[in-house]
């Protein structure tokens, strides 16, 4: 069974530029939840999608969106790049309230 | 709101000894509780849950937890660590019920040698 699988690994950008990290859920799982990892600040919850919806959503500016699509893809977007985005980015998914299962992570690196 | 104290950020252990890391969390709701590990450039893999039910919880690679209601603690503990364990090991917290979000303590960091 194919695991969560996050598009591209790794990533640099530029200042101002926009970036869309892509999250292939497990088979069957409906809930996507996208997190953010920093030395600084540590692991963040980002925002989580269920059947398309935005359920829940975290502490960040509006510059961090996503979306889900009816195969229970994600896509998160993040639009004019600033140097403390860089990090990493985990994607997680559940089937139920069984624990969340998490993707490699997208490592993005802003310049 | 929940929050998690990871009391150590580092904990240096030889090969074959025993070791324990400690979580403490705090919320107003009943709670679920996760540890997860992660390796060098990797994501966050599940070692163990506590959902409901019996207080010590087993999970993968040897590891134990127990969940500790009066003390809001969930201590993770293994009786004899490998050179293979040394990695970072993240303690979370949601409210139960339903798809919540994790919240995560600052990490431990496992340093076995041989």
């Amino acid at each position: 069974k194919a695991g969560v699988t996050q598009t591209p690994r790794y990533l640099i950008k530029t200042r101002g530029q926009q970036v869309t990290l892509s999250c292939s859920p497990i088979s069957g799982h409906r809930s996507v939840s996208w997190y953010q990892q920093t030395p600084g600040q540590g692991l963040q919850f980002l925002f989580e999608y269920f059947s398309e919806t935005q359920r829940n959503k975290g502490n960040f500016p509006g510059r961090f969106s996503g979306r889900q699509f009816s195969n229970s893809r994600s896509e998160m977007n993040v639009s004019t790049l600033e140097l403390g985005d860089s990090a990493l980015y985990l994607c997680a998914s559940s089937l139920e309230q069984n624990g969340y299962t998490f993707g490699s992570g997208t490592r993005l690196t802003v310049v | 709101a929940q929050s998690v104290t990871q009391l150590d950020s580092q904990v240096p252990v030889f090969e074959e000894a025993p070791v324990e890391l400690r979580c403490n969390y705090s919320s107003s709701v009943s709670v679920y509780l996760f540890w997860y590990v992660q390796y060098p450039n990797q994501g966050l893999q599940l070692l163990l849950k506590y959902l409901s039910g019996s207080t010590l919880v087993k999970g993968i690679n040897g590891f134990e937890a127990e969940f500790n209601k009066s003390q809001t603690s969930f201590h993770l503990r293994k009786p004899s660590v490998h050179i293979s364990d040394t990695a970072e090991y993240f303690c979370a917290v949601s409210e139960s019920g339903g798809f919540q979000k994790l919240v995560f303590g600052t990490g431990t960091r496992l340093l076995v040698s041989p």
